[in-house]
């Protein structure tokens, strides 16, 4: 069965860093490009980063593009989210969710998220 | 940056059809998928690939999708099928992921 479990999230000033984690397990974690999904309180979903199986190939959503930055340690079967310069905007339920094995690609399991709060 | 565009609420009856419309600019060229999200809970994958459905998402969910928009039809909608739906799909480059606004469907 598949797991993701995100750690990492609380409070913090605007300005401020938060680094998010990911543990999977259940899967090769190795053969899948990973992603990073938020929800703002109330709001919809929001696609926030993706990275590819061996990491080459990086992508981000406008919004946060040059201030968060992913990555992942395939030996560890970890996901991270290294956010900074946080705004009042970036306050979100943030989830890790796995791509399907090949493309089309679209998110098939999904961890149940951190709650990051940017606020003086 | 690329959207997609959804209803913001969509209300039936039980047991009548209800319809979700979702309107991208890619859509001819790119897949769309379909999540369910209920209140607290992770998203769940109703319909992928346009109108294929995963195993133990009932037959009453099918999908379509004509141009620029890709529609999820629930057909007899049940109670339990309330939720915010959205829609997904990529940028053209097929590197930017995107969810439309989302559309909570009530069933009463």
């Amino acid at each position: 069965e598949v797991q993701l479990v995100e750690s990492g999230g609380g409070l913090v000033k605007p300005g401020g860093s938060l680094r998010l984690s990911c543990a999977a397990s259940g899967f090769t974690f190795s053969s899948y490009s990973m992603n990073w999904v938020r929800q703002a309180p109330g709001k919809g979903l929001e696609w926030v980063s993706s990275i590819s199986s061996s990491g080459t190939y990086i992508y981000y959503a406008d919004s946060v593009k040059g201030r968060f930055t992913i990555s992942r340690d395939n030996a560890k079967n970890s996901l991270f989210l290294q956010m900074n310069s946080l705004r009042a905007e970036d306050t979100a339920v943030y989830s890790c969710a796995k791509d399907t094995v090949m493309a089309p690609y679209y998110f098939d399991s999904w961890g149940q998220g951190a709650l990051v709060t940017v606020s003086s | 940056s690329y959207e997609l565009t959804q209803p913001p609420s969509v209300s039936v009856p039980p047991g009548q059809t209800a319809r979700i419309t979702c309107s991208g600019a890619t859509l001819p060229k790119k897949y769309a998928c379909w999540y369910r999200q209920k209140s607290g809970q992770a998203p769940v994958l109703v319909i992928f690939e346009d109108s294929k459905r995963p195993s133990g998402i009932p037959e009453r969910f099918s999908g379509s999708s004509s141009g620029t928009m890709a529609t999820l039809t629930i057909s007899g909608a049940q109670v339990e099928d309330e939720g915010d739906y959205y829609c997904y799909s990529t940028d053209s480059s097929g590197n930017h992921r995107v969810f439309g606004g989302g559309t909570r469907l009530t069933v009463l």
